[in-house]
């Protein structure tokens, strides 16, 4: 079955600092995968998407994903942290085989701390 | 902007009831989906639904039912209220048409405590 780690429940940072929040996947094919943000009491927020095109992708908030096939990973980073960051972060693939209606798989989420 | 409303932001129910928890897209998205959110445990499907009246089973669905009687609303259904189903309830849909599957769009949550 595929799955996604994310590595980390708790990342802490300093203000200004840079954010990397990792995420793995396991699948033999290269699937669609997705970082979304979650702030507190409300819905996830779409922050990028990777759909084979491009294997750096941008997002929005000034957060970037890159994509690394050899390593089954989709880290996602922002060179410089604000305040505004803290939130928690979740790390999602979908599957492309025998996946009707497009299913994604959640990683457990990674909590993002900002210090002043 | 795609709008996914739920009907509820908190609940309070007690232990046997029967739950309905309701949400609506705006968007005329042919998929919709229904997650609770667990600490530690991230997002699991419980059910979802790619057309009217189609439905399937998620990884989770012990304890739950669902309708979708009209492409727009998709209904949660706790058929007898337990505690150990205190949680987020996290609805979302996503655009799904001649292959091809957009990224999926939340709703704020339900926070459901059951007594």
């Amino acid at each position: 079955a595929q799955s996604v780690t994310q590595l980390g429940s708790h990342v802490s940072v300093s203000e200004g600092a840079l954010v990397l929040l990792r995420c793995n996947y396991s699948s033999s094919v290269p699937p669609y995968l997705f970082w979304y943000v979650q702030y507190p009491n409300q819905g996830l927020q779409l922050l990028l998407k990777y759909t084979s095109a491009a294997t750096l992708v941008k997002g929005i908030n000034g957060f970037e994903a890159e994509f690394k096939k050899s390593e089954t990973s989709f880290h996602l980073t922002k060179p410089s942290a604000h305040m505004s960051d803290a939130a928690e972060y979740f790390c999602a693939v979908r599957p492309l085989i025998y996946n009707q209606g497009g299913k994604l798989i959640f990683g457990q989420g990674t909590e993002l701390s900002v210090k002043p | 902007d795609v709008k996914v409303t739920q009907s509820s932001r908190y609940l309070v129910k007690r232990t046997g009831e029967k739950v309905f928890l309701e949400c609506v897209q705006d968007m005329d998205h042919e998929n919709m989906f229904w997650y609770r959110q667990d600490p530690g445990l991230g997002l699991r499907l419980i059910y979802f639904s790619y057309d009217v009246k189609m439905k399937e089973k998620g990884d989770i669905p012990e304890g739950y039912s669902v309708s979708r009687e009209k492409k727009e609303r998709f209904s949660l259904i706790l058929e007898s209220a337990s505690t150990n189903q205190t949680s987020m309830y996290l609805c979302a849909s996503s655009l799904g048409f001649a292959g091809y599957v957009g990224p999926q769009h939340f709703g704020d949550g339900t926070r459901l405590s059951i007594l």
